[in-house]
């Protein structure tokens, strides 16, 4: 089954630990994304990755950290994380450019 | 800056009501697609949208992207309490851009 899987689901932790939430596809998608959701703003886009070893930031980048080593994962690495990055955050994948995201089921994190 | 603008971003109906949803833009996009997205669960495409005036139907749901393809509307006929959820445009390449979303409820 084509999919996109995040771990974990849900964490609540504190601000300055780092963590990371990770990513995987199995559809061999080139192009990977993190995006954050909040109530009023809708989906946002974090960092994208358009093959291996190339990411480049998308909207709101501050704080995060992402790293494409190898096609099928893209973790999100939240080196000292704060109180404002609270989010329910969701990984997504696409064959290309301006093609439909798979969405995984997202992680809602909690720092506080 | 490309921006994608949603309208209502609150909706509640009764069932068998009729709906439309907007999604506008001052910039011109290549391709508009639509996802829905349930409590819990990640959103998922329901269709996309590529030359200007182009009409797609999905059961009783009627996507349309404006002649310019700066905008896109949503309708749905007879609203069913099974199409509440989360209604998301998005376009754009690489940097994929997200409308806030509009929220239906539906009840029975």
């Amino acid at each position: 089954e084509a999919q996109v899987t995040q771990n974990p689901r849900y964490l609540i932790t504190v601000t300055g630990k780092k963590l990371t939430v990770t990513c995987s596809q199995n559809m061999n998608h080139e192009y990977m994304s993190w995006y954050r959701q909040d109530p009023g703003l809708g989906l946002r886009q974090i960092y994208y990755s358009m093959n291996v070893e190339v990411t480049d930031k998308g909207d709101v980048p501050e704080g995060y950290k992402v790293s494409r080593k190898e096609k099928r994962n893209f973790p999100l690495i939240l080196e000292s994380p704060s109180p404002n990055q609270t989010s329910l955050y969701f990984c997504a994948s696409t064959q290309g450019l301006g093609q439909p995201q798979h969405f995984g089921d997202g992680t809602r994190l909690s720092i506080l | 800056t490309q921006l994608l603008e949603q309208s209502p971003q609150f909706l509640s109906i009764q069932e068998g009501e009729n709906l439309t949803v907007y999604c506008n833009s001052s910039s011109v996009f290549s391709s508009l697609q639509w996802y829905r997205q349930e409590p819990g669960e990640g959103p998922v495409l329901l269709v996309t949208v590529v030359t200007g005036g182009e009409v797609k139907k999905l059961k009783r749901l009627t996507f349309q992207f404006g002649d310019a393809r700066k905008d896109s509307s949503l309708h749905i006929t007879a609203a069913q309490p099974g199409d509440t959820g989360l209604y998301l445009c998005a376009g754009g390449g690489g940097k994929l851009i997200f409308g806030q979303g509009t929220t239906l409820q539906v009840k029975p």
